[in-house]
């Protein structure tokens, strides 16, 4: 069960805007920078976010985050189909020896 | 461009241990965090552990009693063992570099089976 929760899915149209939430606890998100993936079918996860919002380069700014206390959410502006995925979450969480975690993952169908 | 590849045996069976290797080419495995990541067929991300090339390590706790890693800097490649298999340890393995950024890199991954 992951420490990080995501909502299982979520959907929108083409050119919508669309948000991923992400909620976990102070000795992750809340000191912690966050990281978000894309997964599409068959492939491995694409990083889109670092550092809480940094995007690799060759990520459209689309793509954005915002992060609040514990929580931290992921954006998705002018909606395409080829956004269909997989989104995670993940961050270090800083108790017992320090460890990476990954959401559960929202299933987005446009 | 470096480039991760994973490799061991697809097809383990259970109370066995459960040895992958990933081999770093195009660059050097040197003074990096290297991790391993799975995920069971239609299931999310789980985070195992990762190996630093001077052999810091950090493990997931849920699994840190049957993990061991190990680093090889002279063939450039890292390795992960999983002991005590059962079928609940059946998924895709990537091997990968992760939380660095733009240099942030996948394996392709590979299919473990735990089966008799």
């Amino acid at each position: 069960q992951s420490v990080l929760t995501q909502p299982p899915s979520a959907s929108g149209t083409p050119g919508q805007r669309v948000t991923i939430s992400c909620s976990g606890s102070s000795s992750n998100i809340g000191s912690n920078h966050v990281y978000w993936y894309q997964q599409l079918p068959g492939t491995a996860p694409k990083l889109l976010i670092y550092r809480n919002n940094q995007r690799p380069s060759g990520v459209p700014d689309r793509f954005s985050v915002s992060k609040s206390g514990t929580s931290a959410s992921l954006a998705i502006s002018g909606l395409r189909s080829e956004d269909e995925a997989d989104y995670y979450c993940a961050a270090w969480d800083d108790s017992l020896s320090g460890y990476f975690m990954f959401g559960g993952g929202t299933k987005l169908t446009v | 461009q470096v480039q991760l590849q994973e490799s061991g045996p697809g097809l383990v069976k259970p109370s066995e241990t459960l040895s992958l290797t990933c081999i770093v080419s195009g660059g050097s495995i040197s003074n990096y965090y290297w991790s391993w990541i799975r995920q069971p067929a239609g299931k999310g991300l789980e985070w195992l552990g990762r190996i630093h090339t001077s052999g810091s390590t950090n493990y997931n706790p849920s699994l840190k009693s049957r993990l061991t890693m190990s680093v090889d800097t002279s063939k450039n490649q890292f390795s992960l063992k999983l002991s005590s298999v059962t079928a609940a340890d059946t998924a895709l393995y990537y091997c990968a570099r992760v939380a660095y950024g733009d240099s942030e890199m996948w394996g392709q991954g590979t299919l473990v089976t735990v089966s008799s």
